[in-house]
């Protein structure tokens, strides 16, 4: 158990310009979450995932957000089109059931729109 | 709406003092009630998970309570420390909620002065 990994650590990137992020859950959790969190504020949900279903997103996914977790392992998150209001810290969790399971959460994608 | 809200909003202790933090929650239907920490421009780790029938949870100097009737939980740090100092966030898993969805506070950031 290696815990929630996310690279990269730190995106800095170009007003619209694309950007993938990367999750790896704990191996025997089957559910991942992202989340996003802006400066002083509580993280917010986007979206999660059952192995390699996508079971619900969060309005806040627009439509320039895409997430995917193939083959029910890694799953990435991609943002087309940046936009300064995008930039924020993007934490992927994943825990090994449903609602009633401890989420362990990664380090975080501090992502910077400039 | 269901909203979770943690007061106060920052506080500032000397080194050895007991400390409360309080997290209060709009709803009582609850799966469970997760406290976590989160240094500055880091992840979240995980602290302490109460279950919805759990009155209360312990882990070395940290001790969380959950009442669902008044909609309240605290953490208690004993004997705090300088490491301590942190953001300290609150998260519930409501019923009839988004299955993947903690709502959090916006957190609490204590300063443990030496």
């Amino acid at each position: 158990d290696t815990g929630v990994s996310q690279n990269p650590r730190h995106k800095i990137t170009k007003r619209g310009q694309n950007v993938t992020f990367r999750c790896d859950p704990i191996s025997e959790h089957n559910r991942l979450y992202w989340y996003r969190q802006t400066l002083g504020q509580g993280p917010e949900f986007l979206t999660y995932f059952q192995n390699e279903a996508q079971l619900e997103k969060s309005r806040l996914l627009s439509d320039r957000f895409s997430a995917e977790r193939p083959k029910g392992s890694f799953s990435t998150l991609e943002i087309q089109r940046t936009e300064q209001g995008d930039s924020a810290m993007y934490l992927c969790a994943s825990t090994e059931g449903g609602t009633g399971y401890g989420y362990t959460f990664g380090s975080g994608t501090r992502l910077t729109v400039v | 709406k269901q909203e979770v809200t943690q007061i106060p909003a920052a506080l500032s202790v000397p080194e050895g003092e007991n400390l409360v933090l309080n997290c209060s929650f709009t709803d009582s239907a609850i799966y469970n009630l997760q406290w976590f920490r989160q240094d500055p421009g880091k992840g979240l780790t995980s602290l302490l998970l109460i279950q919805s029938s759990q009155r209360e949870q312990t882990s070395g100097r940290l001790n969380a309570s959950l009442d669902k009737s008044s909609g309240r939980s605290t953490l208690y740090i004993a004997a705090s420390q300088p490491g301590d100092s942190a953001t300290y966030l609150c998260a519930v898993a409501y019923y009839g909620g988004s299955q993947g969805n903690l709502i959090f506070g916006k957190g609490t950031k204590l300063s443990v002065k030496p």
